[in-house]
């Protein structure tokens, strides 16, 4: 089953515009990753946020995580057209091998 | 620096046909690998997952297998395809608890 859900499904908005996505899981984590994947292509690590940490920045990007709410949040700042993606939010259960389990994505569309 | 190699980039084969992709990875060492399915439309399905030559883990019961013949290579197969085989078929590597690496992915359609 699928440990993380992102919300919305989808979202447009106007290049420069600020773009917020959030993810839920149910279980406790031992860390909440956030990838992006192009049209037809793989996903592309963009952050990672460790269970004791809030808040994580990366460029544009800002995380943040409530493990009392199991929740994190994914804004990207000043958004451009390039921006236009999926992307999608990981969890690891237990640190170890036995990978990632992702959510179905939110679908961003940056109109010019 | 390391790359992950995944081909082919797409496939297109008849119900009941084998199917073998590959993957490896290039630049490191005892690399965790991995095999997830991206339905249309849909989130990643982890399928297998190794963490050492000739040790594979299945998340979930279906028609592949998944084998690790080398260090770096990595192989999903099926004897028999089904129609629901279909899918996004990405492969990744990670060491550690670094953060996954993927490939560009096997688009399969199964006819």
């Amino acid at each position: 089953s699928q440990q993380g859900e992102e919300d919305p499904q989808a979202l447009s908005i106007q290049e420069g515009e600020n773009a917020t996505m959030n993810c839920s899981y149910k279980t406790s984590i031992n860390n909440l990753q956030w990838y992006r994947q192009n049209s037809g292509r793989g996903l592309v690590h963009l952050i990672l946020i460790r269970s004791n940490e809030r808040e994580k920045h990366s460029g544009r990007l800002r995380v943040t995580l409530d493990t009392s709410k199991k929740s994190s949040s994914l804004l990207i700042t000043a958004s451009r057209a390039a921006d236009t993606a999926s992307y999608f939010c990981a969890t690891a259960l237990r640190g170890g091998a036995d990978g990632l389990t992702f959510g179905k994505g939110t679908h961003l569309i940056i109109q010019p | 620096s390391q790359t992950i190699h995944q081909w082919p980039a797409t496939l297109v084969q008849p119900v009941g046909s084998p199917l073998s992709l590959e993957c490896t990875v290039e630049g490191t060492s005892n690399p965790n690998l991995y095999w997830y399915r991206q339905a249309a439309g849909r989130g990643l399905q982890l399928l297998f997952y190794s963490v050492g030559i000739g040790q594979i883990s299945s998340e979930v019961p279906q028609n592949l297998s998944a084998s690790r013949p080398q260090d770096r290579q990595f192989i999903l197969s099926s004897k028999k395809l089904l129609l629901s085989d279909s899918g996004f078929y990405l492969c990744a590597w990670s060491v550690r608890n670094s953060p996954l690496h993927f490939g560009n992915g096997t688009r399969l359609t199964v006819t």
